[in-house]
């Protein structure tokens, strides 16, 4: 069956990166897209962005770029997203979910906390 | 960006009753809409797609109609697995937005 296991939780100081992963298994990641999304705690969802994992091609929110780089390695079957500059604002849940338009598959999330 | 405007933000009902969420797109977005189901820190399960489609395994309790540019998701003989914050989401054009969330909770 189709899964997708995000990295832990992950506490980081202002100013740093950090690096989400989500490892997918029971389907054919090479020739899928991978979306990601920003959730605070008690809102609604924000759309990052979405990378097609066959030729790592990308779109994202206007929003999110400069904040927000997709990647994917074929080779383990794992999607990336690289948060730079991080600030107070930048805390969130992040989820990764398969597909580009309608979503049936998630990761269950990355709890980011940006603190000093 | 297209704004989703959805109402009511929360909402509580009784066992079995009917109730009705509503999201109104500030532009045209066609058929291009969905509602997602989400629990207590746990990730989205999407429910209704094309606004009027039923996804795979989802109780046909659950329906979703348009009229014009308001989408609404309908959920008959109301259980307690229903509570949760629903959100529906356009995917007519990037980016992807959503509404801001139903809070649906049972007397």
């Amino acid at each position: 069956q189709v899964k997708l296991q995000q990295s832990g939780a992950e506490l980081v100081k202002p100013g740093a990166s950090v690096k989400l992963s989500c490892k997918t298994s029971g389907y054919t990641f090479s020739s899928s897209y991978m979306s990601w999304f920003k959730q605070i705690p008690g809102q609604s969802f924000e759309w990052i962005g979405v990378i097609y994992a066959g030729d790592g091609g990308t779109g994202y929110n206007q929003k999110f770029k400069g904040k927000a780089t997709l990647t994917v390695d074929t080779s383990s079957s794992t999607a990336y997203m690289d948060l730079s500059s991080l600030t107070t604002e930048d805390s969130a849940v992040y989820f990764c979910a398969r597909d580009y338009s309608l979503f049936a598959y998630w990761g269950q999330g990355t709890l980011v906390t940006v603190s000093s | 960006d297209i704004q989703m405007t959805q109402s009511p933000s929360s909402m509580s009902a009784s066992l079995g009753d009917t109730v009705t969420i509503t999201c109104l797109a500030s532009q045209d977005i066609g058929n291009y809409l969905s509602w997602y189901q989400q629990k207590p820190r746990k990730s989205p399960k999407l429910m209704i797609y094309g606004a009027t489609n039923l996804e795979d395994g989802v109780p046909s309790r659950f329906s979703g109609s348009r009229s014009g540019s308001d989408y609404s998701l309908t959920i008959n003989s109301l259980g307690y697995d229903d509570e949760g914050i629903y959100h529906c989401h356009q995917y007519y054009e990037y980016p992807y937005t959503f509404g801001t969330g139903t809070k649906l909770e049972l007397k």
